[in-house]
Order: structure tokens, then C-alpha cells, then sequence
């Protein structure tokens, strides 16, 4: 079935430790991006790449790191992790073609960091 | 800043028709969405909004005023299933998305 993985769907991190959150899309989308969604929050933009080998800041940049390879990968890194990053992480693609077009989520991957 | 306001929880019956607001305060606008969220997973697409009116897809309606900063989605025929959450999010002149944090939708028998 055509989509976004994602993993892993749950993880419990130490502080200090380094997690990568892994996000790949068959779509073939040009536009990806990283979500947090927190509880009573909307959901804020981390980092996004509008194209393979681009790559900007969202809204809440600080402490992630993201690198877009080749199209279908994007990889979140949370290279110190601390106790503010427990959230809900979400990653969305679109067609990039239409910049308002749909979003399409993955399933999401809820980090705890302790 | 910018704004997005909807309330945070609602209940309503099964079968019956409920309408969730949403009020925004943006820099630029270049389209209203509505996503649905059930609890524990992805947030899917419902509509889209760009121009005044009422856009109707089956049982779902997205209604927005400009002019008003405001949208509303309409529900009816109310189904069990439609307990989710409800996130309305504009797009601003940037092309940015700024999301509401949701209203929960409460279904009862």
C-alpha cells in the first residue's frame, strides 16, 4: 500500500541519548516534512524539504536536525535528546506541485524521553 | 501573531448535524483546511477552502467567510465512527501551515 512509514511507532529515550526518527514515502512527493504534535497544541512544523537535497527550518527547529538524501527518505535527528522533546512526531508529504495541496501523514512515532 | 482558534471539545448525537468554528488571525491567507484525526493515528484530509462559500462533499460541509477570518465544518447524519478529532489549519501568504490545536468530537448514542 502506497504511503509514508514511519519508525519506530514508539520509542523510550533517555536525555543525552541520540534518536534518529526514520520517514520513507513510495509517492513519489517533492515536499516532506516533520511535525510535533503536543497535547492542546496545533500541530508546529519542525523542519521541511521541499525537494531532494533542500532542506529548511519549521517553527520549532531547535535540537533536530533533518537530511533529504534522495526523494522518498527523511530522516528526523534529535541529537541530545531532553525532556521538552517527548511529543508525538509526525511526518507529512505532498506533491510539492500544488503548494496548497493535501498533506499526507504517516502514523506517527511517540518518543519518550526521560 | 498568528491565530487559530476552534473550540476543544464538543459532544453531539448520533444522527443528528454539528458545526465546528473556526476563527483565524493570519498573516496572508492562501487557504483554509480541515483534517480528521482519530485518536492514535494520522490526521487525513477532509476539504479545502480558498474562496467564500460552502464547499459540500457527502455528508461533510467546509464553510468560509474571508471577510470574517472564519470557517466552520458541518457534520451530518452523524455516525459513531466521526468521534475524532477536528483540525482546522490556514495556509498564510508564506505558504506556511498554521494549525489549530483541534476539537474533539464526542458521539454519543
Amino acid at each position: 500500500i502506497a504511503g509514508i512509514t514511519q519508525a519506530p511507532t514508539s520509542q523510550i529515550l533517555a536525555a543525552g541519548r541520540r534518536m534518529t526518527l526514520r520517514c520513507t514515502q513510495d509517492m513519489r512527493h517533492n515536499a516532506m516534512y516533520w511535525y510535533r504534535q503536543d497535547l492542546g497544541l496545533g500541530l508546529r512544523l519542525i523542519h521541511y524539504s521541499n525537494t531532494a537535497g533542500t532542506t529548511g527550518k519549521g517553527e520549532v527547529p531547535d535540537g533536530y536536525s533533518v537530511s533529504r538524501a534522495n526523494t522518498d527518505d527523511f530522516p528526523l535527528t534529535l541529537a541530545s535528546a531532553v525532556p521538552s522533546q517527548t511529543s508525538v512526531y509526525f511526518c507529512a508529504s505532498s506533491s510539492g506541485l500544488d503548494p496548497t495541496g493535501e498533506l499526507f501523514f504517516g502514523e506517527g512515532s511517540r518518543l519518550t524521553v526521560l | 501573531g498568528q491565530n487559530i482558534d476552534q473550540p476543544t471539545e464538543m459532544t453531539a448525537t448520533e444522527g443528528a448535524i454539528v458545526q465546528i468554528n473556526c476563527t483565524y488571525q493570519t498573516s496572508g491567507f492562501n487557504g483554509l483546511f480541515w483534517y480528521q484525526q482519530h485518536a492514535g493515528e494520522a490526521p487525513t484530509f477532509l476539504s479545502y477552502n480558498v474562496l467564500d462559500g460552502l464547499e459540500e462533499k457527502g455528508r461533510f460541509s467546509s464553510f468560509l467567510s474571508r471577510s470574517k477570518g472564519y470557517s466552520y465544518l458541518l457534520l451530518k447524519e452523524l455516525q459513531m465512527k466521526d468521534s475524532a478529532s477536528y483540525l482546522c489549519a490556514v495556509m498564510d501568504s508564506n505558504y506556511q501551515l498554521i494549525w489549530g490545536a483541534g476539537t474533539k468530537l464526542i458521539i454519543k448514542p
